[in-house]
């Protein structure tokens, strides 16, 4: 059971430049979110997405959109890339259904991008 | 809107010692309440949740935190530390988007 998997792993960008994380979950879950965690900042939501088919945006939206692409993915995309998003990018999935579970969210492994 | 304080950036305890970082939160009402951590290069694991009931939980690894309203607070602690705990915690506030604090770098003294 894989959890929640981003790719990639890390990248490299320059100013301006495009670039996709890619987050796919097989745990069924309904929600799924992305934050990004800077030092001494802890991990602030950028965008998320309740349910299949909605998106919301989070604290930090601002150079990012995102799309729901199916129950299991959801994607990141930076348009044109600012050095200012040079960070460590966490996708996490929850239930999101009501319950105990609904809340707890599950992690992927993180994606760390520098832009020069 | 919902907020989280984790007071102490770093902690250093010794091998064996006990331990407990301190969360305080601002939220509207009956709050969720998690810990999170961090292993370096890692994602993040949960190590325990207050949803409602017994004010004291117990998560995994031996942590527990207990939840005091009148304070706003929920503190982490753990009788005993091992080398092995030696990471970032993170506690959060929420419901459908959680709040994270700004995370507690725990070192441990063998």
């Amino acid at each position: 059971n894989a959890g929640v998997t981003q790719t990639p792993k890390f990248q490299v960008l320059k100013t301006g430049q495009s670039m996709t994380l890619q987050c796919a979950q097989d745990m069924n879950h309904n929600s799924m979110y992305w934050y990004r965690q800077d030092p001494g900042m802890g991990l602030r939501l950028i965008y998320y997405s309740a349910s299949e088919g909605t998106t919301d945006k989070g604290e930090v939206p601002n150079g990012y959109n995102v799309s729901r692409l199916n129950k299991r993915e959801f994607s990141l995309r930076l348009e044109s890339a600012a050095p200012s998003q040079t960070s460590v990018y966490f996708c996490a999935s929850s239930e999101g259904t009501g319950g105990s579970g609904a809340n707890v969210l599950t992690f992927g492994a993180g994606s760390r991008l520098t832009v020069l | 809107a919902q907020s989280v304080t984790q007071p102490d950036i770093h902690i250093t305890v010794s091998e064996g010692a006990s331990l407990e970082l301190r969360c305080n939160y601002s939220y509207g009402a009956t709050p969720y309440l998690f810990w999170y951590v961090q292993s370096p290069g890692q994602g993040l694991q949960l190590l325990l949740k207050y949803f409602s009931g017994d004010t004291l939980v117990q998560g995994i690894k031996g942590f527990e935190a207990e939840f005091k309203r009148s304070q706003s607070s929920f503190n982490l602690r753990k009788p005993s530390v091992h080398w092995s705990d030696a990471a970032e915690y993170f506690c959060a506030v929420g419901a459908s988007k959680l709040v994270f604090g700004a995370g507690t770098i725990l070192r441990v003294k063998s």
